[in-house]
């Protein structure tokens, strides 16, 4: 079975701090995707980051950073230097490459205090 | 990525009554999902909305309180039928952009049953 968690309900830092959140994921898949999704307060969900499941490469876009370990299916996701901007609810997502349904992780309600 | 856009964005209605959301995107999609999100949930699957076919519904959902069409390659409406307040939710339809394999979300519709 198909499975994401994501044990931080809410994490709670002031800007600028760094803040990571977790990811674990479980899968008899071989080949999967993994994403991200940020839901700002106003409720659309918006796309991060696209990781395959082959590709092991850590990826990081501005002040943003995933980091892939298959070895211990974690995707985690590291927003540095953080601004009240960023204060969302993040989700994690798995999907099989032949379905491309989506698993939902339980979201971490992420607020930046200014 | 494709542009979605939802009609309503947002909505109250009356217990009883019914409301049919529309979902429309810029260009042909092939594949077509209605989504769930209950107040401070994660997402549950609806749907999958097929052109010129029945929708193929996930445990739990029906297709006479949630049916769905989809006329056309770049259009679906999910009516939500005899609404009570546990229909309150936001309702989200997305779509699998053409060769990323990833699932991008219209700006959902907000309801509120009374």
């Amino acid at each position: 079975a198909q499975k994401v968690t994501q044990a931080q309900t809410e994490i709670s830092v002031v800007e600028k701090e760094d803040v990571t959140l977790d990811c674990v994921y479980e899968t008899r898949d071989t080949t999967y995707y993994l994403f991200w999704y940020k839901q700002p307060p106003s409720g659309e969900l918006v796309f991060l980051i696209r990781r395959n499941s082959f590709d092991e490469q850590n990826e990081i876009s501005g002040r943003y950073s995933w980091n892939f370990q298959k070895s211990t299916s974690s995707f985690n996701f590291t927003i540095t230097a953080s601004q009240v901007v960023d204060s969302a609810v993040y989700f994690c997502a798995l999907s099989s490459r032949s379905n491309y349904q989506l698993i939902w992780g339980a979201g971490t309600k992420l607020i930046i205090k200014p | 990525s494709a542009v979605i856009s939802q009609k309503p964005s947002r909505d109250i209605c009356q217990r009883g009554t019914s409301l049919t959301i529309q979902c429309q995107v810029d260009s042909q999609v092939t594949m077509m999902f209605w989504y769930r999100q209950q107040p401070g949930q994660s997402l549950t699957l609806i749907a999958t909305a097929n052109q010129g076919s029945e929708a193929t519904y996930e445990s739990g959902f029906v297709i006479d309180k949630f049916p769905i069409s989809r006329p056309n390659l770049t259009f679906s409406t999910l009516t939500v039928s005899n609404m009570s307040p546990e229909d309150s939710s936001i309702y989200l339809c997305s779509v699998i952009s053409a060769n990323t394999d990833t699932q991008y979300f219209g700006p959902g519709t907000r309801l509120t049953v009374l």
